[in-house]
């Protein structure tokens, strides 16, 4: 199993670019979760995904921000235009229904974005 | 709604240290309660979870209790190394208008010296 794959790793753009990050959860997992995490406010939960289906997208900052799972195996986080404070870790994680509530969530490595 | 408060940081120790992080809890029902750990560069991964009342979880040497009447999950450790360095966070999973939703606490760094 490779767990969650997250690209890029690394992203740096311009105040006013579009940005999308990637996300492939493990397989079998119903549920698909993106945080950011930034030393101000910690970890902080954008949205997350059942069934690939949006469940709740209170955390998502503002309309530049949007998110879509068109399948179950791949999800995209899409900032559009960005700004200098988007700057953060963005993580995906996903997490198995089959085991309820004790299910853990499993992280990626994250996506570092630099907007400048 | 749910939410999780744990102790700010840093937290600095000298190898070999008795550590604890606490960690209170507010949720209705019956949540499950887990650590996690990250790694400078890493995303959280899990070190332990306690799914009912007086549960204790345990890995690494890490231990916590689940303890209901005092809504709380405190992180121990008997002795740390300089690999425990880390950010550790506090978590609850509970139900949300019937989906399963989990909360973070603003995580703890811990800074283990020789």
């Amino acid at each position: 199993d490779a767990g969650v794959i997250q690209s890029p790793r690394h992203e740096v753009t311009e105040m006013g670019q579009e940005v999308t990050l990637r996300c492939k959860p493990i397989s079998g997992h119903d549920y698909l979760f993106w945080y950011r995490q930034t030393m101000m406010r910690g970890l902080e939960l954008l949205i997350y995904f059942n069934n690939n289906v949006p469940i709740d997208d209170s955390g998502m900052p503002e309309d530049r921000f949007s998110a879509k799972m068109p399948n179950a195996s791949f999800s995209t986080l899409k900032i559009q235009p960005s700004e200098p404070r988007d700057s953060a870790v963005y993580f995906c994680a996903s997490r198995p229904l089959g085991q309820g509530l004790n299910s853990p969530l499993h992280f990626g490595n994250g996506t570092r974005l630099t907007v400048t | 709604g749910d939410s999780v408060t744990q102790m700010e940081g840093p937290v600095t120790l000298s190898e070999e240290a008795f550590l604890t992080i606490n960690c209170t809890y507010t949720a209705t029902g019956y949540p499950s309660l887990f650590w996690y750990v990250q790694y400078p560069g890493e995303g959280l991964q899990l070190l332990l979870k306690a799914t009912k009342a007086d549960d204790k979880g345990s890995n690494k040497g890490f231990e916590a209790t689940y303890r209901k009447e005092t809504t709380s999950f405190h992180l121990e450790k008997g002795s740390v190394q300089v690999s425990d360095s880390a950010v550790y966070f506090c978590a609850l999973s509970g139900n949300s208008g019937g989906y399963q939703k989990v909360t973070f606490g603003i995580g703890t760094k811990l800074q283990v010296i020789p």
